[in-house]
Protein backbone atom coordinates (compact mmCIF):
# COMPACT_ATOMS: atom_id res chain seq x y z
CA UNK A 1 0.00 0.00 0.00
CA UNK A 2 1.83 3.26 -1.16
CA UNK A 3 -0.58 4.88 1.24
CA UNK A 4 -1.47 9.21 0.55
CA UNK A 5 0.66 10.72 -1.99
CA UNK A 6 1.12 14.15 -3.50
CA UNK A 7 2.72 16.26 -6.67
CA UNK A 8 4.48 18.20 -6.79
CA UNK A 9 6.78 17.90 -3.55
CA UNK A 10 7.92 21.14 -4.18
CA UNK A 11 6.73 24.04 -6.35
CA UNK A 12 7.83 27.97 -6.70
CA UNK A 13 5.18 30.77 -8.22
CA UNK A 14 4.61 33.91 -8.88
CA UNK A 15 2.10 36.23 -7.35
CA UNK A 16 -0.95 35.85 -9.62
CA UNK A 17 -0.44 32.72 -10.86
CA UNK A 18 -2.45 29.36 -10.83
CA UNK A 19 -1.48 26.48 -9.26
CA UNK A 20 -2.76 22.71 -9.14
CA UNK A 21 -1.66 20.33 -6.60
CA UNK A 22 -2.70 16.79 -6.73
CA UNK A 23 -3.47 13.72 -4.40
CA UNK A 24 -4.17 9.98 -4.32
CA UNK A 25 -5.71 9.08 -1.35
CA UNK A 26 -4.61 5.29 1.05
CA UNK A 27 -6.15 2.23 -0.72
CA UNK A 28 -9.60 1.84 0.01
CA UNK A 29 -10.35 5.38 1.32
CA UNK A 30 -12.84 7.54 -0.58
CA UNK A 31 -12.40 10.91 1.19
CA UNK A 32 -9.90 13.60 0.81
CA UNK A 33 -9.31 16.62 2.74
CA UNK A 34 -6.60 19.43 2.38
CA UNK A 35 -4.96 21.71 4.89
CA UNK A 36 -2.53 24.17 4.86
CA UNK A 37 0.38 24.46 7.11
CA UNK A 38 1.96 27.88 7.36
CA UNK A 39 5.35 27.51 8.96
CA UNK A 40 5.32 27.25 12.50
CA UNK A 41 1.55 26.76 12.93
CA UNK A 42 -0.98 24.01 12.96
CA UNK A 43 -3.00 23.05 9.69
CA UNK A 44 -5.84 24.34 8.82
CA UNK A 45 -8.83 23.03 7.29
CA UNK A 46 -9.58 23.75 3.46
CA UNK A 47 -12.15 21.33 2.11
CA UNK A 48 -13.02 18.04 2.12
CA UNK A 49 -14.42 15.75 -0.61
CA UNK A 50 -16.28 12.72 -0.45
CA UNK A 51 -18.44 11.47 -3.61
CA UNK A 52 -17.06 14.03 -6.10
CA UNK A 53 -18.54 16.98 -4.01
CA UNK A 54 -17.32 19.55 -1.55
CA UNK A 55 -18.76 18.44 1.78
CA UNK A 56 -17.02 20.97 4.23
CA UNK A 57 -15.15 23.95 3.44
CA UNK A 58 -12.76 25.86 6.19
CA UNK A 59 -12.72 29.73 6.24
CA UNK A 60 -10.22 29.94 2.70
CA UNK A 61 -11.61 32.43 -0.12
CA UNK A 62 -12.85 30.99 -3.21
CA UNK A 63 -9.68 31.42 -4.97
CA UNK A 64 -9.39 28.10 -3.45
CA UNK A 65 -11.15 25.29 -5.76
CA UNK A 66 -10.71 21.76 -5.67
CA UNK A 67 -11.77 18.70 -7.29
CA UNK A 68 -12.50 14.94 -6.92
CA UNK A 69 -12.54 12.05 -9.35
CA UNK A 70 -14.36 9.04 -9.36
CA UNK A 71 -10.98 7.02 -8.59
CA UNK A 72 -11.35 9.27 -5.68
CA UNK A 73 -7.93 11.34 -6.40
CA UNK A 74 -8.49 14.94 -5.65
CA UNK A 75 -6.96 18.23 -6.87
CA UNK A 76 -6.52 21.70 -4.89
CA UNK A 77 -6.47 24.55 -7.11
CA UNK A 78 -5.43 28.18 -6.06
CA UNK A 79 -5.68 31.08 -8.11
CA UNK A 80 -4.20 34.62 -7.82
CA UNK A 81 -1.63 33.24 -5.90
CA UNK A 82 -0.51 35.88 -2.79
CA UNK A 83 2.32 35.78 -0.89
CA UNK A 84 0.24 34.71 1.58
CA UNK A 85 -0.57 31.42 -0.10
CA UNK A 86 3.35 30.22 0.70
CA UNK A 87 3.21 26.91 2.87
CA UNK A 88 2.71 23.23 2.85
CA UNK A 89 -0.39 21.98 1.47
CA UNK A 90 -1.01 19.13 2.96
CA UNK A 91 -3.59 16.15 1.55
CA UNK A 92 -5.33 13.31 4.34
CA UNK A 93 -7.63 10.70 3.02
CA UNK A 94 -9.85 8.25 5.50
CA UNK A 95 -13.06 6.29 5.02
CA UNK A 96 -16.24 8.25 5.49
CA UNK A 97 -16.35 8.73 8.92
CA UNK A 98 -18.94 6.79 11.21
CA UNK A 99 -18.90 6.16 14.94
CA UNK A 100 -15.69 4.06 14.58
CA UNK A 101 -11.82 4.50 15.53
CA UNK A 102 -11.02 5.96 12.35
CA UNK A 103 -8.24 8.65 11.59
CA UNK A 104 -7.18 10.44 8.32
CA UNK A 105 -3.92 9.49 7.20
CA UNK A 106 -1.47 12.29 5.32
CA UNK A 107 0.38 12.63 2.63
CA UNK A 108 4.01 14.03 2.75
CA UNK A 109 2.87 17.65 1.20
CA UNK A 110 3.62 19.72 -1.63
CA UNK A 111 5.90 22.79 -0.52
CA UNK A 112 4.68 26.31 -1.86
CA UNK A 113 6.77 29.12 -2.16
CA UNK A 114 5.17 32.75 -3.72
CA UNK A 115 7.60 35.15 -5.11
CA UNK B 1 -16.33 29.02 16.56
CA UNK B 2 -14.07 25.54 18.07
CA UNK B 3 -10.88 26.93 19.51
CA UNK B 4 -8.23 24.70 19.83
CA UNK B 5 -5.18 25.43 22.30
CA UNK B 6 -2.00 23.60 23.64
CA UNK B 7 0.24 24.21 25.96
CA UNK B 8 3.15 24.50 26.41
CA UNK B 9 4.19 25.67 23.02
CA UNK B 10 7.55 25.01 23.29
CA UNK B 11 9.40 22.11 25.48
CA UNK B 12 12.72 21.14 26.46
CA UNK B 13 13.58 18.04 28.98
CA UNK B 14 15.92 16.05 29.59
CA UNK B 15 16.58 11.98 28.50
CA UNK B 16 14.12 9.99 31.16
CA UNK B 17 12.00 12.54 32.71
CA UNK B 18 8.23 12.82 32.24
CA UNK B 19 5.87 15.22 31.05
CA UNK B 20 2.70 16.47 29.87
CA UNK B 21 1.29 18.08 27.20
CA UNK B 22 -2.13 19.92 27.50
CA UNK B 23 -4.82 20.45 24.73
CA UNK B 24 -7.88 22.07 25.58
CA UNK B 25 -10.51 22.95 23.42
CA UNK B 26 -13.61 25.37 23.55
CA UNK B 27 -17.10 23.35 22.72
CA UNK B 28 -17.97 19.67 22.83
CA UNK B 29 -16.33 17.00 20.11
CA UNK B 30 -16.95 13.25 19.30
CA UNK B 31 -12.93 12.84 18.64
CA UNK B 32 -9.58 14.28 19.70
CA UNK B 33 -6.86 13.16 17.63
CA UNK B 34 -2.92 13.22 18.49
CA UNK B 35 -0.45 13.47 15.51
CA UNK B 36 3.29 13.62 15.63
CA UNK B 37 5.23 16.04 12.80
CA UNK B 38 9.20 15.86 12.42
CA UNK B 39 10.96 18.38 11.10
CA UNK B 40 10.25 19.04 7.49
CA UNK B 41 7.92 15.96 7.22
CA UNK B 42 4.16 14.95 7.08
CA UNK B 43 1.80 14.40 10.07
CA UNK B 44 1.55 10.91 11.67
CA UNK B 45 -1.57 9.75 13.67
CA UNK B 46 -0.65 8.67 16.92
CA UNK B 47 -4.01 8.62 18.77
CA UNK B 48 -7.77 8.84 18.33
CA UNK B 49 -9.58 9.37 21.37
CA UNK B 50 -13.51 8.88 21.36
CA UNK B 51 -15.02 8.89 24.42
CA UNK B 52 -14.78 10.58 28.08
CA UNK B 53 -11.89 8.82 29.60
CA UNK B 54 -10.79 7.14 27.39
CA UNK B 55 -7.11 6.17 27.66
CA UNK B 56 -4.14 4.32 25.10
CA UNK B 57 -0.99 3.91 25.44
CA UNK B 58 1.71 3.27 23.04
CA UNK B 59 5.65 3.16 23.72
CA UNK B 60 6.06 5.97 26.53
CA UNK B 61 3.44 8.02 25.27
CA UNK B 62 0.04 7.63 26.81
CA UNK B 63 -3.18 9.90 25.76
CA UNK B 64 -6.24 10.39 27.78
CA UNK B 65 -9.57 12.53 27.19
CA UNK B 66 -11.72 14.43 29.28
CA UNK B 67 -14.71 15.10 27.60
CA UNK B 68 -16.29 17.19 30.75
CA UNK B 69 -13.33 19.15 31.09
CA UNK B 70 -12.77 19.64 27.27
CA UNK B 71 -9.44 18.72 28.37
CA UNK B 72 -6.90 15.85 26.57
CA UNK B 73 -3.23 14.97 27.76
CA UNK B 74 -0.24 13.81 26.43
CA UNK B 75 1.66 12.51 28.76
CA UNK B 76 5.72 11.03 28.05
CA UNK B 77 7.22 8.27 30.15
CA UNK B 78 10.95 8.19 30.52
CA UNK B 79 11.85 10.61 27.31
CA UNK B 80 14.28 9.60 25.04
CA UNK B 81 15.71 11.51 21.94
CA UNK B 82 13.88 9.58 19.39
CA UNK B 83 10.66 11.51 20.91
CA UNK B 84 11.87 14.54 19.79
CA UNK B 85 9.04 16.53 17.66
CA UNK B 86 5.86 18.80 17.21
CA UNK B 87 2.86 17.47 18.67
CA UNK B 88 -0.42 18.25 17.43
CA UNK B 89 -4.19 17.72 18.90
CA UNK B 90 -6.90 18.18 16.50
CA UNK B 91 -10.58 18.12 17.21
CA UNK B 92 -13.31 17.02 15.39
CA UNK B 93 -16.03 18.71 14.52
CA UNK B 94 -18.48 18.12 11.53
CA UNK B 95 -15.86 15.87 10.11
CA UNK B 96 -12.84 18.54 9.64
CA UNK B 97 -9.91 18.75 12.24
CA UNK B 98 -9.64 22.01 13.98
CA UNK B 99 -5.69 22.04 15.42
CA UNK B 100 -4.10 23.10 17.80
CA UNK B 101 -0.97 25.32 17.38
CA UNK B 102 1.64 22.56 18.40
CA UNK B 103 3.91 21.60 21.34
CA UNK B 104 7.58 21.77 20.06
CA UNK B 105 9.16 19.18 22.00
CA UNK B 106 12.95 19.01 22.34
CA UNK B 107 14.72 16.13 24.47
CA UNK B 108 18.14 16.40 25.09
CA UNK B 109 20.64 13.79 26.09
Amino acid sequence: DAGVTQSPTHLIKTRGQQVTLRCSPKSGHDTVSWYQQALGQGPQFIFQYYEEEERQRGNFPDRFSGHQFPNYSSELNVNALLLGDSALYLCASSRLWVATQETQYFGPGTRLLVL
Amino acid sequence: ELKVEQNPLFLSMQEGKNYTIYCNYSTTSDRLYWYRQDPGKSLESLFVLLSNGAVKQEGRLMASLDTKARLSTLHITAAVHDLSATYFCAVDRNYQLIWGAGTKLIIKP
